[in-house]
């Protein structure tokens, strides 16, 4: 089981904003990082650190954090975003990796 | 630009061993994680472990008692055994590079390259 929870599937129209969370005791300490991940794709990093987009990744895409939930947001997402999206941390101790369950993102 | 290319066995009977190696291209070696993750068919990623440079390594416990993570320095290369595979082990498994820091009181930790990924099977 993940350390890390999220909402199995969220739904967006085209052109609107759309946020996906993420929560876990160890977001209190760790902010999470995000990954994109389409069907026979390896993940593609999209948010990092405080809210950081590594080099072509979109602005549309943005991180915030509070409390133990980490959210990515999606301002007017395209047909292109629609994909699975996995939150990521380490857990409390430091130690070990964790993943959420991932969200399944539909654009209608 | 860095670039992790992937290799091993991708059809396995059960018990016997799995073996990836991940090769790093065009970037450090050191300062980083270099890490394993898996995703069962049609399922999420599950993290299976990590090494540094030094040849630190930290496993997930569910897999501890299996998995053996090495470092090739030498070869800018990180392999990954995992011992008495069942068809529970069927999956996609990726390399990846990791970068762990701290920004004021916060830590923050990313995989901002991964590999391709190998299908592996498990069957009989």
């Amino acid at each position: 089981s993940s350390e890390l929870t999220q909402d199995p599937a969220v739904s967006v129209a085209l052109g609107q904003t759309v946020r996906i969370t993420c929560q876990g005791d160890s977001l209190r300490s760790y902010y999470a990082s995000w990954y994109q991940q389409k069907p026979g794709q390896a993940p593609v990093l999209v948010i990092y650190g405080k809210n950081n987009r590594p080099s072509g990744i979109p602005d549309r895409f943005s991180g915030s954090s509070s409390g133990n939930t980490a959210s990515l947001t999606i301002t007017g997402a395209q047909a292109e975003d629609e994909a699975d999206y996995y939150c990521n941390s380490r857990d409390s101790s430091g130690n070990r990796v964790v993943f959420g369950g991932g969200t399944k993102l539909t654009v209608l | 630009q860095v670039q992790l290319q992937q290799w091993g066995a991708g059809l396995l009977k059960p018990s016997e061993t799995l073996s990836l190696t991940c090769a790093v291209y065009g970037g450090s070696f050191s300062g980083y994680y270099w890490s394993w993750i898996r995703q069962p068919p049609g399922k999420g990623l599950e993290w299976i472990g990590e090494i540094n440079h030094s040849g630190s390594t930290n496993y997930n416990p569910s897999l501890k008692s299996r998995v053996t993570i090495s470092v090739d320095t030498s070869k800018n290369q990180f392999s990954l055994k995992l011992s008495s595979v069942t068809a529970a082990d069927t999956a996609v498994y990726y390399c990846a590079r990791a970068l762990r820091s701290s920004y004021g009181n916060y830590y923050y930790y990313y995989m901002d390259v991964w590999g391709k990924g190998t299908t592996v099977t498990v069957s009989s």
